[in-house]
């Protein structure tokens, strides 16, 4: 069965200080791979996704995620934290058939809390 | 550039009354079009997909039901709510190919009481 986790509920991290949101995933043939933020009460919004090409993949506001095969995983980083980054994020796969369907399976989600 | 509309953004119901909301996108034509719930502010559950005007799939059995009347329209309904679909309801929209990401609308938070 494609799954994907994010073994994480919550992630601390100081402002200015790196960050990591680790995802795995479990899917038959190539992985299409994607990261996705959400403020509250807000839908959420498309920060970058994987296809294929260069495992490391950079997206909006900053942020990268790193594509490992071998390890099945998908981790979202940036190089400096800041507060405005705390929000939930989700890692999603795409698990739909050919044909233009595009059914995305998402993780629990992580959240992410910057400190001052 | 696309733009996608959710309506109402919050909604109180009471038991047993219908339901409806609304979705609606702008800046493309005959996109996937996907209703999701989100609970407790955690994981989406994928409630129905549609790939074209009155083409409706549904993921899980529920009180709910979806229509798609017009190409960019997407309708989530329910004769009767029970307590248990309270939650924030997501519409979004893809690309009916190449590109595979899911844009998702600003929601609505349905409590029923």
């Amino acid at each position: 069965a494609q799954s994907v986790a994010q073994p994480e509920d919550q992630v601390n991290v100081a402002e200015g200080n790196p960050l990591t949101v680790k995802c795995t995933y479990s899917v038959s043939g190539n992985p299409y791979l994607f990261w996705y933020v959400q403020y509250p009460n807000r839908g959420l919004q498309f920060l970058l996704k994987y296809i294929t090409g260069d495992n490391l993949v950079k997206g909006s506001y900053g942020f990268e995620a790193e594509f490992n095969k071998s390890q099945t995983s998908f981790h979202l980083k940036k190089p400096s934290a800041l507060v405005s980054d705390s929000a939930l994020y989700f890692c999603a796969v795409r698990t739909g058939t050919s044909g233009g369907y595009n059914k995305l399976i998402f993780g629990a989600g992580t959240r992410l809390a910057v400190h001052p | 550039s696309q733009t996608i509309h959710q309506w109402p953004a919050t909604l109180v119901q009471p038991v047993g009354s219908p339901l409806s909301l609304e979705c609606t996108v702008e800046g493309t034509s005959n996109p996937n079009l996907y209703w999701y719930r989100q609970a407790a502010g955690r994981g989406l559950q994928l409630l129905f997909y549609s790939v074209g005007i009155g083409q409706i799939s549904s993921e899980v059995p529920q009180n709910l039901s979806a229509s798609r009347p017009q190409d960019r329209q997407f309708i989530l309904s329910s004769k009767k709510l029970l307590l248990s679909d309270s939650g924030f309801y997501l519409c979004a929209w893809s690309w009916i190919a190449g590109s595979y990401e899911q844009y998702f609308g600003p929601g609505t938070r349905l409590t029923v009481t």
